[in-house]
């Protein structure tokens, strides 16, 4: 039992780069989420899926997509990377609409490097 | 989602308990209490919730107000690994509620 796991763990852009940070979750859970965390701060919320086929902005979502490609996968993607977006995001997900849920499940994390 | 507030840091001595504190006075009815912690450079892990009464694991203890307008985490016997940082969370459990975290607590656990 994997729980999240997140590809790639590092990775380092070009201004104006595009690339994409995949997220699968093993644990049957319905719901999904993509923080990311900079330096000396809080996790801030960029987008979650509720459920598989729908999504919804979170916090700071400019400049970001994603996809709830099934139950298992969601997957953020920068268009054209900017330095602003140098951070590390984690995903997330948990059983929602449970009374006895026994919280979130993060990734390890990718720390993205924008140059 | 209600604000909670935490002390930005503490301290503890190894082996003896650490008691985190949370404030979190305008928390709805149906909003639970929870807890996480952040190693260094790690995802965030889930330790324990509640949502009146008292929670016990293996990992620590939650002790709520009754008024439910604060709470405090206990790490009954802290070990140097326990250094993190610990985020209270309060959140109902619907669909579309996300964790928003704050600052937390600096807990440094001291040899």
């Amino acid at each position: 039992n994997a729980g999240v796991t997140q590809t790639p763990k590092f990775q380092v852009l070009k201004t104006g780069q595009s690339m994409t940070l995949q997220c699968a979750q093993d644990m049957n859970h319905n719901s999904m989420y993509w923080y990311r965390q900079d330096p000396g701060m809080g996790l801030r919320l960029i987008y979650y899926s509720a459920s598989e086929g729908t999504t919804d902005k979170g916090e700071v979502p400019n400049g970001y997509n994603v996809s709830r490609l099934n139950k298992r996968e969601f997957s953020l993607r920068l268009e054209s990377a900017a330095p602003s977006q140098t951070s590390v995001y984690f995903c997330a997900s948990i059983f929602t609409n449970r009374a006895n849920n026994y919280g979130y499940t993060f990734g390890s994390g990718t720390r993205l490097t924008v140059v | 989602d209600a604000k909670t507030t935490q002390p930005p840091s503490m301290d503890c001595a190894e082996g003896r308990a650490a008691n985190l504190p949370c404030n979190h006075s305008t928390i709805s009815g149906n909003e639970y209490v929870y807890w996480y912690r952040q190693i260094h450079s790690q995802g965030p892990q889930y330790i324990i919730h509640g949502l009146k009464n008292n929670e016990t694991n293996e990992m620590a203890s939650l002790i709520i107000t009754e008024d439910r307008k604060s709470s405090t985490l206990i790490l009954p016997h802290a070990t140097l690994r326990d250094t993190a940082v610990y985020y209270c969370i309060v959140r109902a459990n619907n669909a579309g509620n996300m964790l928003t975290f704050g600052g937390g607590t600096r807990l440094m656990v001291k040899p």
